[in-house]
């Protein structure tokens, strides 16, 4: 099994519709992240959570939000979608560190179209 | 703030060629620097790090050396298989703030 499982792996909705990705994972970290992946402009920061009750707001968090259940979930919500939020979206975890030493893992991706 | 600049794609050589990715950096502080594989339908994995300026990452064959004076972190590899076909992302973490380049997509052909 994955340790780093993104749900629905594909999605294709209507512009004004809310959507959820879920991200769960088995690794035990505290910290996990999402990201949107577009051609030519690589991966950017939605959000992050450092722990449970921790949230941030990344680089490009407008149109979005986040939810923290447990220390192993952390969902993605659109809450009024539109075309050009149609990206891979992916989730990533990492082990805690002062330092930001440790590599993100990543799940397989969802990717996302908006019609 | 924070920025990674990577060498633009797409590359295509030849088997058993010499690879350079390039990639620089611009930094407050004292960044990690990562370079990632992405293999299609897949998220991407870590290739190696370099946690300070001197360092070299290692693994399957790639090296980077982690270059303060140039904010530099080129990607290299001796003798490229067709395997090695994907596409190579470099990322710098500090400060809580992740950065990432846009993506070289990578082909070999035999």
């Amino acid at each position: 099994d994955a340790d780093v499982t993104q749900t629905p792996r594909n999605r294709i909705t209507k512009t004004g519709k809310r959507i959820m990705l879920e991200c769960s994972q088995t690794k035990g970290h505290d910290r996990m992240y999402w990201y949107r992946q577009d051609p030519g402009l690589g991966l950017r920061l939605i959000y992050y959570s450092f722990d449970v009750k921790d949230i941030n707001k990344g680089e490009i968090s407008d149109g979005y939000s986040v939810s923290r259940q447990a220390q192993a979930k952390f969902s993605l919500s659109l809450e009024s979608a539109i075309p050009n939020q149609t990206a891979l979206y992916f989730c990533a975890t990492s082990d805690r560190d002062r330092w930001d030493n440790q590599p993100q893992h990543f799940g397989d991706g969802t990717r996302l179209s908006i019609l | 703030g924070n920025s990674v600049t990577q060498m633009e794609g797409p590359v295509t050589l030849s088997e058993e060629a010499f690879l350079t990715i390039n990639c620089t950096y611009t930094a407050t502080g004292y960044p990690s620097l990562f370079w990632y594989v992405q293999y299609p339908g897949e998220g991407l994995q870590l290739l190696l790090k370099a946690t300070k300026a001197d360092d070299k990452g290692s693994n399957k064959g790639f090296e980077a050396t982690y270059r303060k004076e140039t904010t530099s972190f080129h990607l290299e590899k001796g003798s490229v298989q067709v395997s090695d076909s994907a596409v190579y992302f470099c990322a710098l973490s500090g400060g809580n703030d992740m950065r990432f380049g846009a993506g070289t997509r990578l082909t070999v052909k035999p």
